[in-house]
């Protein structure tokens, strides 16, 4: 089975524009949740969905955003943005809400510049 | 807060030899705790996960336990290979919610 993927793998932005940023969970899994993570630090919690319901936000600006759709992929946006975005961003999936064993992709990483 | 604390932050051992990564978190009342293995660059890749209910968990030549009562849990990776070499990372859960530590980067000598 595929795991967890993401795109893009790498980006390249300027300050001030706007990004998008997509996952797909593993086949059977129904919750996806979204981590940064900034070079040298250990990731940081962003969003959570489940079932296309925001389940968990974590201490991030409403710049961040997220949504999931029908068929349990998702999507994260980031507006308006800031050099201290760039991170690598990380999408986990799990079967279920709770304490399942999560899943994470490869990443994508944001340079803005 | 909760916060996740690894110890120590960097390591280097020659090939062969058994070592420990440690891990502790400030609340007891977590549900489970899961380690991971991270090449640089790179996505996590998990490796073991201990319910709350469990103390130890094993895969091959890594073993995990966990004590809530002290808020600690410990990775061991007996005879240790270059593969080995990459940054460990701790995460309890709470709810679906992963607290990572800062991670351990381990570097193995042949």
């Amino acid at each position: 089975d595929a795991g967890v993927t993401q795109s893009p793998t790498h980006l390249i932005k300027t300050r001030g524009q706007h990004v998008t940023l997509r996952c797909s969970p593993i086949s059977g899994h129904k919750s996806v949740s979204w981590y940064q993570q900034v070079l040298g630090q250990g990731p940081q919690f962003i969003f959570q969905y489940y079932e296309k319901e925001e389940r968990g936000r974590g201490n991030f600006p409403d710049r961040f955003s997220a949504r999931q759709f029908p068929n349990y992929s998702s999507e994260l946006n980031v507006n308006a943005l800031l050099l201290g975005d760039s991170a690598l961003y990380l999408c986990a999936s799990s079967r279920q809400l709770g304490s399942y064993e999560q899943y994470f992709g490869p990443g994508t990483r944001l340079t803005v510049t | 807060k909760q916060e996740v604390t690894q110890i120590p932050a960097a390591l280097s051992v020659p090939e062969g030899e058994n070592l420990v990564l440690n891990c502790s978190f400030t609340d007891s009342a977590i549900y489970n705790l899961q380690w991971f293995r991270q090449d640089p660059g790179k996505g996590l890749t998990s490796l073991l996960l201990i319910q709350s209910s469990q103390r130890e968990q094993t895969s091959g030549r890594l073993n995990a336990s966990l004590d809530k009562s002290s808020g600690r849990s410990t990775l061991y990776i007996a005879a240790s290979q270059p593969g080995d070499s990459a940054t460990y990372l701790c995460a309890h859960t709470s709810g679906s919610r992963l607290t990572f530590g800062e991670g351990t980067q381990l570097t193995v000598n042949p």
